[in-house]
């Protein structure tokens, strides 16, 4: 089967660096998805991986293997606005998108 | 601004009543999406629409059906609906972005089912 395994939840301070992890299992790959979901929002698209690397936008940053299977969003310099959930998806061979179940990120000050 | 809004925002029914949560947009967009989510479990798709009478089956359709008779508008309606419906319904649309097909989401319709 597909799966996108991603934390629960994680705690950092304000101020600090946050690395999100994301590993998936799916039937092919066309690329892979951040989105960020505050409480009783709608998901917001954060960025778009589909090759091998880091693409940085702003404070945000999505690193990408796909030999590994694997997904980072690393979020700098913490802000109380950023709690909220980080969601991955990734989108098969057959163009549909697998979801993972979000990580719960929290902000301490 | 994909400009999608969702009614009803909120709704409280009983076992074995129909509802229809609708989905509306302003920008033409070809694909429609309605998901719904829950604790615990990632986003899951439960129909789309790839045109105007054009749909098709997610991977939770049981229970659901959809109906697209204008560009703007995407229907989902739960024929009778069951205490595991109860959950957040999302309608999204389709949009290149950056070289991808990216997801916008109206704001969700939060369904209680008694």
């Amino acid at each position: 089967g597909q799966n996108i395994d991603q934390p629960t939840e994680m705690t950092a301070t304000e101020g600090a660096i946050v690395q999100i992890n994301c590993t998936y299992q799916t039937s092919g790959f066309n690329g892979l998805f951040w989105y960020q979901q505050h409480a009783g929002e709608a998901p917001t698209f954060l960025s778009y991986n589909v090759l091998d690397g880091l693409e940085e936008k702003g404070r945000f940053s999505s690193f990408l293997s796909r030999s590994k299977g694997y997904s980072y969003l690393l979020l700098k310099e913490l802000q109380m606005k950023d709690s909220a959930s980080y969601l991955c998806a990734v989108m098969d061979s057959n163009y549909q998108l697998i979801w993972g179940a979000g990580t719960k990120l929290i902000i301490k000050p | 601004d994909a400009g999608i809004t969702q009614s009803p925002r909120h709704k409280v029914t009983e076992t074995g009543t129909p509802v229809t949560l609708r989905c509306h947009q302003t920008e033409n967009h070809r694909y429609m999406y309605w998901y719904r989510q829950d604790p615990g479990h990632g986003l899951r798709l439960i129909h789309y629409s790839y045109g105007v009478k054009d749909t098709d089956k997610g991977e939770v359709s049981d229970g659901y059906s959809v109906s697209r008779s204008k560009t703007e508008d995407f229907l989902l309606t739960l024929e009778s609906a069951t205490s595991s419906q109860t959950s957040v319904y999302f309608c999204a649309i389709s949009e290149s972005h950056s070289g991808a097909n990216v997801l916008t989401f109206g704001a969700g319709s939060r369904l209680t089912v008694l």
